[in-house]
């Protein structure tokens, strides 16, 4: 098994560019998530998904969007970038949902390393 | 709200001696576990330990453990025989509606 497969590993963009993070596991996870983690703020929530067809918002969802139409994927999308957004970015999965989940823990991706100009 | 708090931003250990890192944690939650991740300079995150609220014995991981004190919600991570390789951020995560929350993390340098 792969595990969380995220790409791509680094980026570099402009100022009101789009583009896409994408996500794929192959562990059958009923949950993923996407968090972003900047200097002395730790991890935080972007949005989530508890299954294919099912997203909601996390702590810090503007300037962002998310779909779950498969079980593997969940791809986030930066619709007009802003230097706010210079952050990495990790994709996580875990099995179950809800509180039926909380004994899983989160499997990670290696994250993205995003760059706004 | 739910809230982590992870009061140590950096802390420092000779080679060989145990350290401490402390966590404390706000939830509502009933039946919860609890998660110390730990991220190297490789950016990995990676799980070191998990502790569930209900039971009583603390978790313990090799060289990892921690001190959960239920009634004052701490959750901390003790690391013994501290090798250079535990070089790293360490965060702590507490549950809410099936998400994890994390603490700031603590910048570990394990000094030879």
């Amino acid at each position: 098994n792969a595990g969380v497969t995220q790409t791509p590993k680094f980026q570099v963009l402009k100022t009101g560019q789009s583009m896409t993070l994408q996500c794929a596991q192959d562990m059958n996870h009923e949950y993923m998530s996407w968090y972003r983690q900047d200097p002395g703020m730790g991890l935080r929530l972007i949005h989530y998904s508890v299954g294919a067809g099912i997203t909601d918002q996390g702590e810090v969802p503007n300037g962002y969007n998310v779909s779950r139409s498969t079980t593997e994927d969940f791809p986030l999308r930066l619709l007009s970038a802003a230097p706010s957004q210079t952050s990495v970015y990790f994709c996580a999965s875990k099995n179950g949902q809800g509180r039926s989940s909380y004994n899983s823990p989160l499997h990670f991706g290696n994250g993205t390393r995003l760059t706004v100009t | 709200a739910q809230t982590v708090t992870q009061s140590q931003p950096e802390m420092s250990v000779q080679e060989a001696e145990t350290v401490t890192l402390s966590c404390t944690y706000d939830t509502s939650e009933n039946n919860y576990y609890l998660f110390w991740y730990k991220q190297p300079p490789s950016r990995q995150m990676i799980l070191v330990i998990r502790q569930e609220a209900y039971k009583q014995q603390n978790a313990t991981e090799n060289r990892f453990s921690v001190n959960f004190q239920k009634a004052a919600k701490s959750f901390s991570l003790k690391i013994s025989d501290s090798q250079l390789g535990d070089t790293a951020m360490y965060f702590c995560a507490c549950p809410t509606s099936g998400n994890l929350i994390f603490g700031k993390g603590t910048k570990l340098s394990v000094k030879p």
